[in-house]
Order: structure tokens, then C-alpha cells, then sequence
């Protein structure tokens, strides 16, 4: 079974903290991607990355950074967290934009608050 | 640029009625057209898919046609449960952007007994 695996369900954070959010995916997917979900917005891209070291901003990457140092593993950073950052996170893989007819998989996100 | 535009919820239906959740999109490509399902305190899941004009995605009982004319790919189902309430997103996938994905804003879905 395809797994995208989120390292929290739920986490608090304090106002200022570095945060850093882990998702590691195990089918060996080129693509990754880092989204929030909030109440009336839908999903809105934050980073994406199509390959080792490589990543490019979403539509609204201020106050975030990414990094991926292994194929499997896309982390984001919360640089220092603020109370508007409170949101649902939800890392997500496609395989490469070689290869047609793909789906992105999706872990089962981080709702995360900060106070 | 891409985009999704998906119509406004909250949707309430009764079970065994029709639904119909419209989305219509943006991309300067061939994209791919998705619909995504999430429920209560979970990720998203592919609900269906298409990848060229005329296709029709189905799944549990849910369809959608790709209509390269009128840019839509809305969702469909002849007769809901209360098991599909959930909220449903629309999305695309562009071949020439990396396959970056691209999504609605949502459409809840309430089913009532």
C-alpha cells in the first residue's frame, strides 16, 4: 500500500518557535508538495519540490522554507511560528511530470496551533 | 496561470438524491482533472480521474466527464448516502508545470437520512 507518512497529527507550538513539520513518502515519487487547508480556501500550495535539493515557491510561501535532503522526505519549516499560521498541513507526492495519467497522494495532514 | 474554481457549499441533500457539484478550470496546457475526497479528521483521497478531453472518471457510484469546451469536469452522483457526506475537491494536474497540482476551494457535502 502507498503511504505518505506525516511525523504529527496534532501539534502546539508557541508564538516565535522554529517549527518543522516531517513527511516521508515510500514510493519512491519525484514530486512532493506541502499545502494548507483552511475553512473557505481550499488547499493552497506552500513550496514544491520536484527533486532532491530542488524546490519552487507555491502561492504563498512567505514565512516558510523547505528542504529536501533524501528523495523520501520533504520538510517544512515554520521559520518563526505566528498565531496565523494556525491551519491544517498537508504533504502530498505524484511521481515525476514525465509520466502521464498520476494522482498525488496525500498523508493524513498536521493541524497545528500556535499560541 | 491554473486554476480551479469549484462552487460553493455547504450542499445538503437528502439520501437518494441527485447530486451535482460543478467545477470549472483554468490551465494553459493539456491538464489532468482530479476529484479528491476528504472525510471527518482524514487526508485526501482520489475519488476519480481524467486525463484527456471526452474521458469520464468513475467511482463509487460517482462520474465525471472532461469537457475541454466548457472547461468543466463536474461531479455527479444519481443517488447519495449518508456515507458520502464529505468534502469534495476538484483539482488538475498540469504536464507542462511538473505536474504541479492545482485545487478548488471545496464543496461540502452533507447527506441527511
Amino acid at each position: 500500500d502507498v503511504k505518505v507518512t506525516q511525523s504529527s497529527r496534532y501539534l502546539v507550538k508557541r508564538t516565535g518557535e522554529k517549527v518543522f513539520l516531517e513527511c516521508v513518502q515510500d514510493m519512491d515519487h519525484e514530486n512532493m508538495f506541502w499545502y494548507r487547508q483552511d475553512p473557505g480556501l481550499g488547499l493552497r500550495l506552500i513550496y514544491f519540490s520536484y527533486d532532491v535539493k530542488m524546490k519552487e515557491k507555491g502561492d504563498i510561501p512567505e514565512g516558510y522554507s523547505v528542504s529536501r535532503e533524501k528523495k523520501e522526505r520533504f520538510s517544512l519549516i515554520l521559520e518563526s511560528a505566528s498565531t496565523n499560521q494556525t491551519s491544517m498541513y498537508l504533504c502530498a507526492s505524484s511521481p515525476t511530470h514525465m509520466t502521464v495519467n498520476t494522482e498525488a497522494f496525500f498523508g493524513q495532514g498536521t493541524r497545528l496551533t500556535v499560541v | 496561470g491554473d486554476s480551479v474554481t469549484q462552487m460553493e457549499g455547504p450542499v445538503t441533500l437528502s439520501e437518494e438524491a441527485f447530486l451535482t457539484i460543478n467545477c470549472t478550470y483554468t490551465a494553459t496546457g493539456y491538464p489532468s482533472l482530479f476529484w479528491y475526497v476528504q472525510y471527518p479528521g482524514e487526508g485526501l483521497q482520489l475519488l476519480l480521474k481524467a486525463t484527456k478531453a471526452d474521458d469520464k472518471g468513475s467511482n463509487k457510484g460517482f462520474e465525471a466527464t472532461y469537457r475541454k469546451e466548457t472547461t468543466s469536469f463536474h461531479l455527479e452522483k444519481g443517488s447519495v448516502q449518508v456515507s458520502d457526506s464529505a468534502v469534495y475537491f476538484c483539482a488538475l494536474s498540469d504536464q507542462d508545470n511538473f505536474n504541479k497540482f492545482y485545487f478548488g476551494s471545496g464543496t461540502k457535502l452533507n447527506v441527511k437520512p
